[in-house]
């Protein structure tokens, strides 16, 4: 139980464009999902949270209107890179939490080449 | 949110124990104490969760002391394959956000 998937799991894209990306909790219903930066050799960065039904709630130096987040449902959140550039290239993970339950699951990752 | 401090990182043997301390001397009284493991280009998977004393589950031990400042995963028997960053992080029951530090870099050999 408690699987969470990503999708795609890798994107190249040229510079200027925007990138979705979605994250999944496959059995279980998630109210909270979280998406995470991790840049090579480093530690996994918050970059937000969304509670499904409201506005997500972004840490500290991320801009909202470049990394779009979308919590629509209880089993699904997006992200969307909007006019991706080279600097934006990282892996990007989510994770899911349900209710009641006070552990992350995290999904697979995307990695993001912008060219 | 409790700060942790671990060893950056750790080299071991095939089928040797290995004891990773965390240090967390803010926890506050309704934290958990949760462990994660990452493989390279992969998400953290979840290793062992705990409050108090100790906690063991089919792939590793989480020992709590008495005054809950720190903790121990303890991982029997590694092999080649548990070579990853194990993570351990601080935080309350229901809480909304997690903060990864560094991290230890466990790397096991032949």
């Amino acid at each position: 139980g408690a699987v969470v998937s990503q999708h795609p799991s890798w994107v190249i894209c040229k510079s200027g464009t925007s990138v979705k990306i979605e994250c999944r909790s496959l059995d279980f219903q998630a109210t909270t999902m979280f998406w995470y930066r991790q840049f090579p050799k480093q530690s996994l960065m918050l970059m937000a949270t969304s509670n499904e039904g409201s506005k997500a709630t972004y840490e500290q130096g991320v801009e909202k209107d470049k990394f779009l987040i979308n919590h629509a449902s209880l089993t699904l959140s997006t992200l969307t890179v909007t006019s991706a550039h080279p600097e934006d290239s990282s892996f990007y993970i989510c994770s899911a939490r349900g209710t009641g339950n006070e552990t992350q699951y995290f999904g697979p990752g995307t990695r993001l080449l912008v060219l | 949110l409790a700060k942790t401090t671990q060893p950056i990182s750790m080299d071991s043997y095939e089928g040797q124990e290995v004891n990773i301390t965390c240090s967390h001397n803010n926890i506050a009284t309704n934290d958990y104490i949760t462990w994660y493991q990452q493989f390279p280009s992969q998400g953290p998977r979840f290793i062992i969760q705990g409050y108090k004393t100790k906690v063991t589950n089919e792939v590793a031990s989480l020992f709590i002391p008495a005054d809950r400042k720190s903790s121990t995963l303890s991982l029997p028997r590694v092999s080649l394959s548990d070579t990853a960053v194990y993570y351990c992080l601080v935080g309350r029951r229901g809480f909304q956000k997690l903060v990864f530090g560094t991290g230890t870099r466990l790397l096991v050999s032949p």
